[in-house]
């Protein structure tokens, strides 16, 4: 039972770069988010959908892009990378409201 | 602006005691609340929820309390134990958000034997 996927589980980049973080689920959970994590700070939200085809803001959305084509996959695509870009970017499903969300091992991202 | 609070960055706590955890928050809409363990180099992990309609919830050595009228949550781990040393991260929702979650800072728990 794989649960959330993330991969790559580290990557460094040049400022200027582009890269998509992918994320998969097998739970078949219509909600997916993408948050980041500074140090010393808790989670941030990006992005999340509420299912396929739909996708909304979160509170720290700008240099970000998402798009949720099947239920099961949910990337974050990085354009332009800048170095305050540098976080850990965590994914996580649920299966709907008041209902917790199930994380990946997340991705940390350094840009430099 | 922070709208979950956990004020303690650090707790360390012996082995079969009681471990509090504490959070705060501000937001009056929010009413369901979780708390999250992390590892290093891990994601998240649930641990327990409660809903604003409960002031109190037990799964196992772990219990949530919640009061509203002081806008204030807390975890209880009893007994602690040595594996219970991590980050323990306070979140929530409000209804008709889509369960988006805000958290809080996070409070490292060393249970020291």
């Amino acid at each position: 039972n794989a649960g959330v996927t993330q991969t790559p589980k580290f990557r460094i980049l040049k400022i200027g770069q582009s890269m998509t973080l992918q994320c998969t689920q097998d739970m078949n959970h219509n909600y997916m988010y993408w948050y980041r994590q500074d140090p010393g700070m808790g989670l941030k939200l990006i992005y999340y959908s509420v299912g396929a085809g739909i996708t909304d803001k979160g509170e720290v959305p700008n240099g970000y892009n998402v798009s949720r084509s099947t239920t099961e996959d949910f990337p974050l695509r990085l354009e332009l990378a800048a170095p305050s870009q540098t976080s850990v970017y965590f994914c996580a499903s649920s299966l709907g409201q008041i209902q917790p969300q199930h994380f990946g091992d997340g991705t940390r991202l350094s840009i430099l | 602006d922070q709208q979950v609070k956990q004020n303690s960055p650090s707790l360390s706590v012996q082995e079969g005691r009681i471990s509090i955890l504490n959070c705060d928050y501000t937001n009056s809409m929010f009413d369901y609340f979780l708390w999250y363990k992390k590892y290093p180099a891990e994601g998240p992990t649930f641990l327990i929820s409660i809903s604003s309609i409960k002031d109190k919830n037990e799964d196992g050595r772990f219990t949530v309390f919640l009061n509203k009228s002081a806008k204030h949550l807390s975890l209880h781990i009893v007994p602690s134990q040595p594996g219970d040393s991590a980050v323990y991260f306070c979140a929530a929702s409000a209804t008709g958000t889509a369960s988006k979650l805000t958290f809080g800072t996070g409070t490292r728990l060393q249970v020291t034997l």
